[in-house]
């Protein structure tokens, strides 16, 4: 079964300063990849997707991710982290093809001081 | 477009009371999909529909949960004899299968119901 793993449980970064965060999945082939963000009591919204072709993707609010397939890696990026990006982040897989159900790591919580 | 809208977006119940939650898919879609997520998780997948027809099934959802999409527009996701343990966010997403087009394969999530059971 595939999986996803979000090795930073809590990231603090300072407002200004750059912010990677990691995302490695377990998969029999290469899946279809997501980043979601989520703030407090809200629903998930979509970052970025990669689907096939450039590995280096741009999404909303100046995030990119760079699918590494000899890592198994979907690692998002900001070169400039603003307060507003708090939130908590979530990277998914689901099945190329049929692309149902996604599966979620288990989130990275970010923390931007002032 | 206006979004997948959820209702309601907070449940306070107490056990063994029956809830039922709905959801409203973006209009175009025909993929809708309902996932559970619990504190400090991500979401978990419980099932999903394809316009009418229910297609795949966790093995999260017990007999106590039934989901319908009568129509293949809206869904509800129904919990009976709600125990303590069903406490969460219950998310609905939407997507569509077609062929081409940026958005297709991409699921888009409503706000969330929070169940809490007492």
């Amino acid at each position: 079964a595939q999986s996803v793993t979000q090795p930073d449980i809590h990231i603090t970064v300072s407002e200004g300063a750059s912010l990677e965060l990691r995302c490695n999945y377990s998969y029999g082939a290469t899946p279809y990849l997501f980043w979601y963000v989520q703030s407090p009591g809200q629903g998930l919204q979509l970052l970025l997707k990669y689907f096939s072709g450039d590995t280096l993707v741009q999404g909303i609010k100046g995030f990119e991710a760079e699918f590494k397939r000899s890592q198994s890696s979907f690692n998002l990026r900001k070169p400039s982290v603003h307060w507003s990006d708090a939130a908590e982040y979530f990277c998914a897989v689901a099945l190329t093809g049929t692309a149902s159900k996604l599966t979620f790591g288990t989130g990275t919580r970010l923390q931007v001081t002032l | 477009d206006t979004g997948v809208s959820q209702d309601p977006r907070h449940k306070i119940t107490k056990r063994g009371q029956n809830v039922t939650f709905r959801c409203d898919p973006i209009s175009e879609h025909n993929r809708l999909y309902w996932y559970r997520q619990t504190l400090g998780q991500g979401p978990e997948f419980l099932t999903y529909f394809q316009n009418e027809a229910q297609l795949e099934k966790s093995r999260l959802l017990s007999d106590r949960f039934s989901a319908e999409r009568p129509k293949g527009s809206f869904s509800t996701l129904e919990i009976q004899r709600t125990e303590q343990g069903d406490s969460a966010m219950y998310l609905c997403a939407s997507s569509y299968s077609g062929t081409s087009g940026r958005a297709r394969n991409t699921q888009y999530f409503g706000p969330g119901t929070r169940l809490t059971v007492l």
